[in-house]
């Protein structure tokens, strides 16, 4: 048990399919993240929210999309993948922005 | 820029020796370095982490040093079991940039019986 978990855990999806990922923390943090995580490379951040507001987005493609609708809840919704998106996506949370981040096992999700 | 270069990417030693991990990172700012175990099928499990205001920390058979001045730290694992095996991530949170934690590309340990 992390305290922060993800669902689901794997999702193959084609290219046209519009999907969910879930990240539920039970940790009582107040910044979520989320993190792609590819063969070969380092962890990459997606997006940051910080008291549900959004604080960061790295030059994420628009086909992806986070919602975050309470400081226990972050979503990241698919719309039209890429083959390159396939990937281990990650959410992870913290206390605050200068705290340790506590990791999910993440979504190992595969782009037909 | 931002960057934390991570060494070896992979590293294989007996069971009992010691493994150590190194990485260097660009940014003077960076003060908190923590230490991430990824097993597989898992997500990243903070295992240690050190401030600025400290040169080592030690966990049992786990310790992270850092120089500051010459912008590395390194964690070293004594006693190593099979059950260390894993692949190992450091990082650096930039808070001048509103704690962006930056990752290296991590090393695979591989603790052979």
């Amino acid at each position: 048990e992390t305290g922060v978990t993800q669902t689901p855990r794997h999702l193959v999806m084609g290219m046209t399919n519009k999907k969910s990922l879930k990240c539920e923390q039970h940790l009582g943090h107040n910044a979520m993240y989320w993190y792609k995580q590819s063969a070969k490379k380092p962890l990459e951040l997606m997006f940051v929210y910080n008291f549900k507001e959004q604080t960061e987005n790295n030059s994420v493609p628009s086909r992806f999309s986070p919602e975050c609708p309470n400081s226990s809840h972050l979503f990241l919704h698919l719309h039209t993948l890429q083959p390159e998106d396939s990937a281990l996506y990650l959410c992870a949370s913290s206390q605050d922005r200068e705290q340790p981040q506590h990791f999910g096992d993440g979504t190992r999700l595969s782009i037909l | 820029g931002e960057n934390v270069e991570q060494h070896p990417s992979t590293l294989s030693v007996q069971e009992g020796d010691s493994a150590v991990i190194k990485c260097t990172y660009s940014d003077s700012a960076s003060n908190y370095f923590p230490w991430y175990k990824q097993e597989l099928g898992k997500g990243p499990q903070l295992i240690i982490d050190i401030r600025s205001n400290v040169g080592e920390k030690k966990d049992q058979r786990i310790a992270v040093t850092l120089n500051k001045t010459a912008k590395h730290f390194s964690l070293h694992i004594t006693e190593t079991q099979p059950e260390d095996s894993a692949v190992y991530f450091c990082a650096a949170v930039l808070y001048n940039q509103g704690g962006k934690l930056i990752f290296g590309q991590g090393t695979e340990l591989s603790v052979k019986p």
